[in-house]
């Protein structure tokens, strides 16, 4: 059974940086980690879904959302079978609640395109990142 | 950017009744390697999204069959058809052929 446990509720300020960690057990991820496709999505409030950026490590780069890019870092460890997500410079419309995401299954990397990779099926629990003064 | 367009915005259901729900896509989806990169998800009050339809009209394991997926192109359509009181909550449309996005989503209720 696929699992995604994610880092705990963040307050930050103004200005400030946050990483949030997403750990992946079961399924192939001991052995296929580099095969699987992670997204960040985000929830602000009173807003939808949000995707931010997601990373497909055997790709090697992390692709992100025009809106977020410069901001937001994506990053990946097999070691520890662990995906991240670092969004700097935050401001009050930050606050939403971060999930990562994943396939059951590791990808077929048949195309270049890494876009079509990234299908959702596994989500994590969702990590709320507060930013106030 | 793909831009997905989501009508309606809010829906009130009656348990047994039929709902369907639209999405627009700003380009047309048009499939690649067989494949139309086209999902629906459902995200319950106080719980992640989950899948419900892949590849436009793929019905996620254990997704109810009331619920059903269509179309191609740019116009795409999520059916459910008798509503249950436990399918409330916020329905979208993602699309993976370019840059992930989201449509707006669709509030359903009772």
């Amino acid at each position: 059974q696929v699992q995604l446990v994610q880092s705990g509720a963040e307050v930050k300020k103004p200005g400030s940086s946050v990483k949030v960690s997403c750990k992946a057990s079961g399924g192939s991820f001991s052995s296929a980690f580099s095969r699987y496709a992670f997204s960040w999505v985000r929830l602000a409030p009173g807003q939808g879904l949000e995707w931010m950026g997601g990373i497909i490590p055997i790709f090697g780069s992390a692709n992100y959302a025009q809106k977020f890019q410069g901001r937001v870092i994506i990053t990946a460890d097999e070691s520890t079978t662990t995906a991240y997500m670092e969004l700097s410079s935050l401001r009050s419309e930050d606050t939403a609640l971060y999930y990562c995401a994943t396939s059951q299954g590791p990808i077929i990397p048949v195309s270049p395109v890494q876009y079509y990779y990234f299908y959702m099926d596994v989500w994590g629990k969702g990590t709320t990142v507060t930013v106030s003064s | 950017d793909i831009v997905l367009t989501q009508t309606p915005l809010s829906l009130s259901v009656t348990p047994g009744q039929p709902a369907s729900i639209s999405c627009k896509s700003s380009q047309s989806l048009l499939p690649t390697h067989g494949k139309t990169y086209l999902y629906w998800y459902l995200q319950k009050p106080g719980q992640p999204p989950q899948i419900l339809i892949y590849e436009a009209y793929n019905r996620f394991s254990g997704v109810p069959e009331r619920f059903s997926g269509s179309g191609s192109g740019a116009d795409f359509t999520l059916e459910i058809n008798r509503v249950e009181a436990e399918d409330i909550g916020f329905y979208y449309c993602m699309q993976s052929i370019q840059v992930p996005s989201f449509g707006p989503g669709t509030k359903v209720d009772l």
